[in-house]
């Protein structure tokens, strides 16, 4: 596709229960990128891979949260348990190279955990 | 901790008027800043950057200007126009090598007829 796409875009879940969030970013990107958006605060850094690997996930805020990426492409991310402050948009991101600069967002995916 | 801050939540201007944009940060290894613009229900998208060599980068109506020793940067819009309401992130970065961006909380700006 021509940008950056996630899935699905509004997620309502029960607290405790496991959610999975996809992100397919834009093709030839090798770098990929996950943020979270909480109500009333900035972008938090998750996880960045580099291809297939993950080379900083200091982001990551409990070990609920995981994330993998298959043939340097789609990526998912993983919820378990999932908890009413895990509630936010979580935002993916690629960009060509693993440089800073110009990351370009996907819409996001809005998770409600009631 | 909030390594990139933006302390106004929110900004209103008349349209045609300037729009000034504030960030400061906190960590003088950072030495690439951007700005981002995000409309509801929108990924932010990217608007323009500076790097730590310069002190301003145009481009048209928007000019990012970076002052190092007091580690502030802002963004201007000029003229401003009602599609310029969104709200702006700023994010930093120490370096230009896998590293994630430091996003601020975000400016909402409303640009008004």
């Amino acid at each position: 596709g021509a940008g950056v796409s996630q899935s699905p875009s509004n997620k309502v879940t029960e607290k405790g229960k496991d959610v999975e969030l996809r992100c397919d970013p834009i093709s030839g990107h090798t770098a990929l990128y996950w943020y979270r958006q909480r109500l009333g605060q900035g972008l938090e850094f998750l996880i960045y891979f580099q291809g297939n690997s993950a080379p900083d996930k200091s982001g990551l805020p409990s070990d609920r949260f995981s994330a993998e990426r298959t043939g340097e492409s789609v990526s998912t991310l993983t919820i378990q348990r999932t908890q009413q402050e895990d509630s936010a948009v979580y935002l993916c991101a690629s960009n060509r190279q693993p440089l800073t600069g110009e990351l370009f967002f996907g819409e996001g995916s809005r998770l409600t955990v009631l | 901790d909030q390594q990139v801050k933006q302390n106004s939540p929110s900004l209103s201007v008349q349209e045609g008027r300037i729009s000034i944009l504030n960030c400061d940060y906190t960590n003088s290894m950072f030495d690439y800043f951007l700005w981002y613009k995000k409309y509801p229900a929108e990924g932010p998208t990217f608007l323009i950057s500076i790097s730590s060599i310069k002190d301003k980068n145009e481009d048209g109506r928007f000019t990012v200007f970076l002052n190092k020793s007091a580690k502030h940067l802002s963004l201007h819009i000029v003229p401003s126009q009602p599609g310029d309401s969104a709200v702006y992130f700023c994010a930093a970065s120490p370096g230009d090598s896998g590293y994630a961006l430091n996003f601020g909380k975000g400016t909402s700006l409303l640009v008004t007829p």
